[in-house]
């Protein structure tokens, strides 16, 4: 089975907060990854967190950390049609993916 | 500065042959990574190379074999393919193992192989 948890479906409105969960197992992580993958095309870095962080913000995108319940969450603000993509969390240090939560926004 | 680049694009074989995908990793790195993501999945961690030595293998069996060249290029191999093979390829390259953020893997677009 996989050691990353993601949901697999978001709908959200343009305009809108996106808010993508993700559960993994392995604690000795060093850094979790947010990845961003278009159809067709290979994965796009979008942010990291330390794994002694709680939070991180960069721009439209902000990282949420529960290291006590291995939790990790990306909120991107203002969403726009060209958030359209699916999203990958993933562990260090061999990248362990989820199934990639699927976010579609509508006008 | 170019990213990760990797030949071919796309790729069609037949069940029984041999393949090989290529991939150049970004200036100053020298770790490259191989994953196989199947249509609908997450990509599947296979391999890493730092320094021309293998550093992980993932849960793949033994028709998978890579190498890194001095250059720190590297190669995938895949004999006898299976019909389960055709997936997307991707190779990530990361500065190396080691502290701080070296270990963060920049992808390429991907090969695309079907076999039929």
């Amino acid at each position: 089975g996989e050691d990353v948890e993601q949901s697999l479906f978001l709908s959200v409105r343009e305009g809108d907060s996106s808010v993508i969960n993700c559960t993994y197992t392995d604690s000795s992580s060093t850094y979790l990854y947010w990845y961003k993958q278009e159809p067709g095309a290979g994965l796009q870095l979008l942010t990291y967190i330390f794994s002694n962080m709680d939070m991180k913000q960069d721009q439209r995108l902000t990282v949420l950390l529960n290291k006590k319940d291995k939790h990790l969450s990306l909120r991107i603000a203002d969403t726009q049609t060209g958030d359209s993509a699916i999203y990958f969390c993933a562990e260090s240090p061999e990248l362990s993916f989820g199934a990639g939560t699927t976010v579609t926004v509508r006008a | 500065d170019a990213g990760v680049t990797q030949s071919p694009t796309h790729l069609i074989k037949t069940r029984g042959q041999q393949v090989t995908l290529r991939c150049s990793p970004i200036s100053g790195h020298k770790s490259v990574s191989w994953y196989q993501q199947v249509l609908g999945q997450g990509p599947q961690f296979i391999f890493q190379y730092y320094e021309k030595e293998e550093r992980g293998r993932g849960n793949f069996p033994d028709r998978f074999s890579a190498r890194q060249f001095p250059n720190y290029s590297s190669e995938l191999n895949v004999n006898a393919l299976l019909l389960g093979d055709s997936a997307l390829y991707l190779c990530a390259s990361s500065l190396g193992p080691g502290t701080g953020n070296q270990e963060t893997q920049y992808f390429g677009p991907g090969t695309r192989l079907l076999v039929l």
